[in-house]
């Protein structure tokens, strides 16, 4: 199966940053990436998908990039609501697969 | 709107069975596959199985096969997932997510609420 390396684990940054996350697939999984916003206590909310496309009601603050193995999640600035664990997730292999998160903190 | 909405949290004894249940609101029950995503304490996503809601067709998880049953109720646009032999590293939230149209790889838009299930002696 795909394995999916997030970076960093951990990012301190401060609100009105700009935040980059990165999502290293283990082979090439084309666009067919997802990312996912969660909060303490909160089910995964769907940000962006197939690499570059924003989900329902995301804001324009969100971006996503990247194809094949390196893929990336941006937060042009961030809001102080965006403080949370980011996850990404590949769907073009069987099965889907998860990245291990990264957690977006308050410097 | 869509949303979907599981059964309450569970305490089981190791080696028992749970079933949690995820009734789906505002779209055509049957269009989409039902994907189960756990997460225990302090981890992250695992992708457990599917059913296409349509046709009933299932696909599991290596890791789960055997143990994992997914299940689905048309008339009450409900879908079940059925765990057994539970141990105690099954301790964790489980998720319904809606998937595409059929039990494909996909991305989840929409999640429930979670359901915690205990496994303790």
């Amino acid at each position: 199966e795909v394995v999916l390396t997030q970076s960093p684990a951990t990012l301190s940054l401060s609100p009105g940053e700009r935040a980059a996350l990165s999502c290293r697939a283990s082979q090439s999984v084309s666009s067919y990436l997802a990312w996912y916003q969660q909060k303490p206590g909160q089910a995964p909310r769907l940000l962006m998908y197939d690499a570059s496309y924003r989900a329902t009601g995301i804001p324009a603050r969100f971006g996503g990039s990247g194809s094949g193995t390196d893929f990336t999640l941006t937060i042009s600035s961030l809001e102080p609501e965006d403080f949370a664990v980011y996850y990404c997730q590949q769907r073009n292999n069987w099965p889907p697969t998860f990245g291990g998160g990264t957690k977006v903190e308050i410097k | 709107q869509v949303h979907l909405v599981q059964s309450g949290a569970e305490v089981k004894k190791p080696g028992a069975s749970v079933k949690v249940s995820c009734k789906a609101f505002g779209y055509t029950f049957t269009a989409y596959a039902m994907h189960w995503v756990r997460q225990a304490p302090g981890q992250g996503l695992e992708w457990m199985g599917c059913i296409d809601a349509g046709n009933g067709n299932t696909k599991y998880s290596q890791k789960f096969q055997g143990r994992l049953t997914n299940t689905r109720d048309t008339s009450a646009s409900t879908a079940y997932m059925e765990l057994s032999s539970l141990r105690s590293d099954d301790t964790a939230v489980y998720y319904c997510a809606r998937g595409g149209d059929g039990c494909v790889s996909y991305h989840f838009d929409y999640w429930g609420q979670g359901a915690l299930v205990t496994v303790s002696s």
